[in-house]
């Protein structure tokens, strides 16, 4: 069984601030972590993805993520906001054995000017 | 490059009519899927299909029905369609034969209003 929670539905930073946005996975397997980006009115795309081959993983627009197995974690950080990365969020998790993804409810970030 | 493409994109129903949700991929995946998404509930899964031929139910499958027609289209019908279905529909596929196995790849969404 496997399963994702979002912490936070919403987060609100400052342009220029830090992004973190928290999530915590539960597997019975080592897992596959995912982190998509949603913008509006649009399909989700990839940002970045963990495959055990390293714990600190960089996506695409300066976003990077951490794997923690002890904290059973893979928040997704930037260290500088920009407005443009105003979005839905999603953590999914996956496994060798599993037929399919887990998606959490996902975190909307807003980005204040 | 069109990845997974999905019509119609837009869609007004009345209740009680039907339609199907089209889907196709060009990236010769094995695995397609049909999720919901709603304010406030993340995506659903509603149906998916771990390769041509097969198909099995999701979290939400109740008042849907879907066809693996071949490799690159999966469809989702909608029989009698009722008010609870408005909602962003998105197809998704991905193959066991990338690392990680399982990155999905989404379409555009289908909004579909039910009046």
């Amino acid at each position: 069984a496997q399963s994702v929670t979002q912490l936070g539905s919403h987060v609100s930073v400052s342009e220029g601030a830090l992004v973190l946005l928290r999530c915590n996975y539960s597997s019975s397997v080592p897992p596959y972590l995912f982190w998509y980006v949603q913008y509006p009115n649009q399909g989700l795309q990839l940002l970045l993805k963990y495959t055990s081959a390293a714990t600190l993983v960089k996506g695409i627009n300066g976003f990077e993520a951490e794997f923690k197995k002890s904290e059973t974690s893979f928040h997704l950080t930037k260290p500088s906001a920009h407005m443009s990365d105003a979005a839905e969020y999603f953590c999914a998790v996956s496994n060798t054995n599993a037929g399919k993804s887990t998606f959490g409810d996902g975190t909307t970030l807003t980005v204040k000017p | 490059n069109a990845g997974v493409t999905q019509t119609p994109k837009f869609q007004v129903l009345k209740t009680g009519q039907s339609m199907t949700l089209q889907c196709a991929q060009d990236m010769n995946h094995n695995s397609m899927y049909w999720y919901r998404q709603d304010p406030g509930m993340g995506l659903r899964l509603i149906y998916y299909s771990a390769s041509e031929g097969t198909t099995d139910k999701g979290e939400v499958p109740n008042g849907y029905n879907v066809s693996r027609l071949n490799k690159r289209e999966f469809s989702l019908r909608l029989e009698s369609a009722a008010p609870s279905q408005t909602s962003v529909y998105f197809c998704a596929s991905s193959t066991r034969q990338e690392i990680p196995q399982n990155t999905i790849y989404f379409g555009e969404g289908s909004w579909l209003t039910v009046v």
